[in-house]
């Protein structure tokens, strides 16, 4: 197993501003996922960091919006830029298991609240 | 269109009283169905891989079945410590992104 911590656990943020989301990871792994959990909607996959190249966006989610940055093959960091209202969401990390496609360990999250 | 619908969205239980929750996808070359328990302030925590239809997964009260259009989960005599949101997500083809459902919430009262 793998054990995912993040920090902040939780924060109340101002509109405009912006906030950076670390997540450590116990072992290396290539490939760290970032989730965005809103309330009521699906978990919803960001961006795939892969360390020593640039991350991989999904569709609706920008590089200006969320950089990421992965220095190494335990640590990963998502910034959300200029936020506002509508990025308040539970925001999570991810592993996946070697050999176990699918199979993810999540951190316990960051809950934002934008104000 | 979804891709992964999970119902029903919430559902109470009585401890003891079994039932299932659903899970239908219409994903074309499935690779993997995967179901996780979310508690409270968690992250989801991995239950189950299903791969192909008929394929059955048991753990504890916990089983899970696969068809072509959809899984279930069954949970026989649940206790209290079963509350959690249940989450459905599927692989499709050769990709590794997974596409979740937005949960079924289960509560089970003593």
């Amino acid at each position: 197993s793998a054990v995912i911590s993040q920090k902040p656990s939780r924060d109340i943020c101002q509109r405009g501003t912006s906030l950076t989301i670390q997540c450590q990871v116990d072992s290396q792994v290539t490939m760290m996922f970032w989730y965005r959990q809103q309330p009521g909607q699906s978990l919803t996959l960001i961006a795939t960091a892969n360390q020593g190249s640039e991350a991989t966006y999904e569709s609706g989610f920008v590089i200006d919006k969320f950089p990421i940055s992965r220095p190494n093959l335990t640590f990963s960091t998502l910034t959300v830029s200029n936020m506002s209202p509508e990025d308040s969401s539970i925001y999570l990390c991810s592993v996946e298991k070697q050999g176990a496609p699918g199979e993810l360990f999540f951190g316990e999250g960051s809950r934002l609240t934008v104000l | 269109e979804d891709q992964v619908t999970q119902s029903p969205e919430a559902l109470r239980l009585q401890e003891g009283e079994s039932s299932s929750l659903n899970c239908s996808y219409t994903v074309s070359g499935l690779r993997g169905l995967f179901w996780y328990r979310q508690d409270p302030g968690k992250g989801p925590e991995f239950l189950f891989t299903l791969y192909s239809a008929g394929e059955e997964k048991e753990k504890e009260r916990l089983k899970a079945t696969l068809t072509k259009k959809e899984s279930f989960l069954h949970i026989t005599a649940p206790k209290p410590e079963d509350s959690a949101t249940y989450l459905c997500a599927v692989q499709e083809g050769s990709n590794y992104k997974l596409t979740f459902g937005k949960g079924t919430l289960l509560t089970v009262n003593p």
